[in-house]
């Protein structure tokens, strides 16, 4: 079974830009969660996407965004880029099914985002 | 509300030797903890997690854990450190009784194994 692919791994934008990065889970897992890891930080959790609704946020202001298609696959886009939005961004999947059993996430290997 | 608290930012052992990383942590309900490795350049792996039932946990690569409920702590061990597990490792909580389905992860410690 393949993993959770997140597109592209790296990327360098200049500030005022957009951007937007692509995770495609593990088949057949329908949630999909989205973090920031920096150095300063650690992780952070951005949002939760679960059949195609958003059913979790964090505290991250409106220039991020996400959306989920039909096939689960997940696009998050960070609009008007900073030099602080520096940092490797992270998928995770998981099935969301009743049970914690079930509930470990899976990770990408994430997206390096360079904000010049 | 749920939180989980990694007190060292370092963890230095010599190889052949045993380790501990720790692991605090806090939550309303009943605790899911999870313990995960981060490789350079890489995302987060799956070790271990403890939903209920025997304290001591044993995962990926020879870790184990163990839940002690009266110290709220849930110690990543290994007995014989390799070089190949230096590695930043991340602790998780969720609360199982209620709340976000989403964990929340300490800050992470950088074990580094010496040969």
């Amino acid at each position: 079974k393949a993993g959770v692919t997140q597109t592209p791994r790296y990327l360098i934008k200049t500030r005022g830009q957009q951007v937007t990065l692509s995770c495609s889970p593990i088949s057949g897992h329908r949630s999909v969660s989205w973090y920031q890891q920096t150095p300063g930080q650690g992780l952070q959790f951005l949002f939760e996407y679960f059949s195609e609704t958003q059913r979790n946020k964090g505290n991250f202001p409106g220039r991020f965004s996400g959306r989920q298609f039909s096939n689960s696959r997940s696009e998050m886009n960070v609009s008007t880029l900073e030099l602080g939005d520096s940092a490797l961004y992270l998928c995770a999947s998981s099935q969301r099914l009743a049970g914690a059993s079930t509930n470990i996430q899976y990770f990408g290997a994430g997206t390096r985002l360079s904000v010049l | 509300a749920q939180s989980v608290a990694q007190p060292e930012d370092q963890v230095n052992v010599a190889e052949g030797n045993p380790l501990t990383v720790k692991c605090t942590y806090s939550v309303s309900g009943n605790p899911y903890l999870f313990w995960y490795v981060q490789y350079p350049n890489r995302g987060l792996q799956f070790l271990l997690k403890y939903i209920t039932g025997d304290n001591l946990v044993k995962g990926s690569y020879g870790f184990e854990a163990e839940f002690n409920k009266s110290q709220t702590s849930f110690h990543l061990k290994k007995p014989s450190a390799l070089v190949s597990d230096s590695a930043l490792y991340f602790c998780a909580v969720r609360d199982g009784g209620r709340g976000s389905y989403i964990p929340t992860f300490g800050r992470g410690t950088s074990l580094i194994v010496h040969p």
